[in-house]
């Protein structure tokens, strides 16, 4: 199971561009990156998840080299209520028969001021 | 879509007592349910994997006796957590996954064992 490193904390503002990288060296071929959003006493969400190259939806891009190796995780014109913690997870999810465990990390507690 | 609905939000019972917990995918089908616990300040552990139809995969260390799972529909899992203890108190969380899908979480409950 990929292990996933990333940053403790990190503070921004409103209407910044916020990046949060994670470190995943040992991803495996079959590996996808899904990124998760966390606010207190609450469920994850599920943000965006990817392969390789870019992904980008409503909420978010996901960027991933070629080596994959890491990814990054872009908000645009973060808010107030982005306050939150991002999880980076890898997993196999498209094995359909393997029940491809999800091992969860601290996360990235990020703090957006006004 | 995608939702998944966890009841009760909040319980508090006396110690020794047994609570059940329920996660419902609201809009799909889930054929895979996982559960965690998550202490405050933590992140997610999991605590065991629940295939419809069979018996649950418990996480190394976490007492199938203690913490008996039953997914007996495509659409239901619950979690009992028998003669429970004041360690026991934790915010408890579930997600669902339906074949080629990511996981999609509950709201969590929060358990707190007097």
């Amino acid at each position: 199971l990929a292990k996933t490193t990333q940053p403790i904390s990190m503070d921004s503002y409103e209407g910044q561009e916020v990046n949060i990288t994670c470190s995943h060296n040992n991803i495996a071929t079959n590996d996808y990156i899904t990124w998760y959003q966390q606010f207190p006493s609450q469920g994850p969400r599920f943000i965006i998840q990817g392969y390789k190259t870019k992904v980008t939806n409503e909420v978010a891009s996901l960027f991933i080299p070629a080596d994959r190796k890491s990814s990054t995780l872009s908000l645009p014109r973060v808010s107030l209520s982005d306050t939150a913690v991002y999880y980076c997870l890898v997993g196999d999810y498209y094995n359909a028969g393997n029940n491809r465990k999800l091992i969860w990390g601290l996360g990235t507690s990020l703090a957006v001021n006004p | 879509g995608a939702v998944v609905s966890q009841h009760p939000s909040r319980v508090i019972c006396k110690s020794g007592t047994s609570v059940k917990i329920e996660c419902r995918s609201l809009d799909f089908q889930a054929t895979t349910m996982f559960w965690y616990r998550q202490f405050p300040k933590q992140s997610l552990m999991l605590m065991a994997t629940s295939n419809e139809g069979s018996k649950a995969t418990y996480e190394q260390g976490v007492e199938k006796d203690k913490f008996l799972i039953n997914h007996a529909s495509l659409t239901l899992s619950t979690l009992t957590v028998t003669s429970a203890h004041p360690e026991d108190s934790s915010f408890y969380i579930c997600s669902a996954r339906v074949g080629l899908e990511t996981q999609y979480f509950g709201p969590g409950t929060r358990l707190l064992v007097l």
